[in-house]
């Protein structure tokens, strides 16, 4: 059964760098048909996407985060990492990772088939 | 505001059917695949529907979804009040290349 897990700091000051890794059981990252992405909840809010990647490292990001966001990935520790930088109290959300189904490569089929359980991250200095 | 368009909240009483639909483009629900979610309280969100009207294996055939031009429609009969939960669509966009999440639509069973 594949699992994904989410690790990293609860806390992250204001301006700093919010580092994330979802660690993948069960299942290789490797899947060809398969993307791996970051989405967020703020607070009593919905659901917001970041970016997700392919383990060739192709990945696609929100534009509205492009420009702070890193998505990588790691095969050989079947993990995948988000790094959000100079982040702000609007930052401060439960940051989920999941599977997305792309069997073309370049498009998804279908989006979140796995959701690892979330982490709280809490931006506050 | 989300791209996808869904109602805040739904209600209807135990045993009754409910209908929430999603609402997008043609570059997105219009020329992609839609997938539907429940996200109980304090929990992930776990799909419930995907390629717009598949459930996944342990999934109720309570639940079905349907698809038709630039909307979607996730159906739930006969329910419960364990499936007080918010539902979530979500889909590809084709001209953006990202992903679109609707905004949530919470579920009361009175």
């Amino acid at each position: 059964q594949l699992q994904l897990q989410e690790s990293g700091p609860g806390l992250v000051k204001p301006s700093e760098t919010l580092s994330l890794t979802c660690t993948v059981s069960g299942g290789s990252i490797s899947s060809s048909s398969h993307y791996w992405g970051w989405i967020r909840q703020p607070p009593g809010k919905g659901l917001e996407w970041i970016g997700s990647i392919y383990y060739s490292g192709t990945a696609y990001y929100n534009p509205s985060l492009k420009s702070r966001v890193t998505i990588s990935v790691d095969t050989s520790k079947n993990h995948f990492s988000l790094r959000l930088s100079s982040v702000t109290a609007s930052d401060t959300a439960l940051y989920y990772c999941a599977r997305h189904y792309s069997p073309s490569g370049t498009s998804f089929r279908s989006i979140g088939g796995y959701w690892g359980q979330g982490t709280l991250v809490t931006v506050s200095s | 505001q989300s791209v996808l368009t869904q109602p805040p909240s739904v209600s209807a009483a135990p045993g009754q059917k409910v209908t929430i639909s999603c609402s997008g483009s043609s570059s997105n629900i219009g020329s992609n695949y839609v997938s539907w979610y429940q996200q109980l309280p304090g929990t992930a969100p776990k799909l419930l529907i995907y390629d717009s009207d598949t459930r996944p294996s342990g999934i109720p055939d309570r639940f079905s979804g349907s698809k038709s031009g630039t909307s979607a429609t996730l159906g739930i009969t006969g329910l419960q009040t364990g499936d007080e939960a918010d539902y979530y669509c979500g889909t590809w966009d084709s001209s953006l290349n990202v992903v679109l999440f609707g905004g949530g639509t919470k579920l009361t069973v009175l």
